[in-house]
């Protein structure tokens, strides 16, 4: 199993800023993925982070927007830049689920004024 | 239509009821989870299946592949049930999430 620490866990920020989320798991996993759940609705994956290589966004997400770390086999962020209310959200952080059981961090939930 | 689709959207229940979400899926999967959403936003895995029935505690999880269709039970139900339940299915590569079943347990 896996223990994935997410931070921060809530804030609320001003409009045009940037937002780091940080996610950390307790042991060597290949594939991190970052979702983001908006008010009512269920998860949507933003884009796979590998160690080592870009990552992989989905359609409607783009790097400029939602650039994202792997630096090692434990630790992935996700930034929101240029921050506007309709960015306000829970983003989660995962690893796990294909033939294992699925991991989440305890997500942030990002309040945009 | 939703690849995946959960049942009810929302449920009431009084403590010690015997609660049932229901989940289908259009098309063949290798896996389907079981998550459970807190208030917080934080989600904790239940259940991964790809075949047959799996039961911890107080909760039974079934799936008929046959008929692609899961069910996620939970027996005397306790307020602290209270949470959303989330089916998602491991389709092509990809995790694919029901909308979630938010169920309230009252004492």
């Amino acid at each position: 199993s896996a223990v994935i620490s997410q931070k921060p866990s809530r804030d609320i920020c001003q409009r045009g800023t940037s937002l780091t989320i940080q996610c950390q798991v307790d042991s060597q996993v290949t594939m991190m993925f970052w979702y983001r759940q908006q008010p009512g609705q269920s998860l949507t994956l933003i884009a796979t982070a590998n160690q080592g290589s870009e990552a992989t966004y989905e359609s409607g997400f783009v790097i400029d927007k939602f650039p994202i770390s792997r630096p090692n086999l434990t630790f992935s962020t996700l930034t929101v830049s240029n921050m506007s209310p309709e960015d306000s959200s829970i983003y989660l952080c995962s690893a796990g689920g294909w033939n294992t059981e699925a991991f989440f961090g305890q997500g942030t939930r990002l309040t945009v004024v | 239509k939703n690849e995946v689709e959960q049942s009810p959207q929302n449920l009431t229940a009084q403590e010690g009821e015997f609660i049932t979400i229901n989940c289908s899926y259009s098309v063949g999967i290798s896996a389907l989870h079981w998550l459970q959403q807190h208030p917080g936003g934080g989600i904790v895995s239940l259940f991964m299946l790809s075949s047959g029935k799996k039961k911890h505690g107080r909760l039974i999880a079934t799936i008929n592949i046959q008929e692609k269709h899961s069910s996620l039970h939970i027996t005397a139900s306790h307020p602290r049930d209270s949470a959303v339940y989330i089916c998602a299915v491991i389709l092509a590569g990809d995790m694919r999430f029901g909308a979630g079943t938010r169920l309230t347990v009252k004492p």
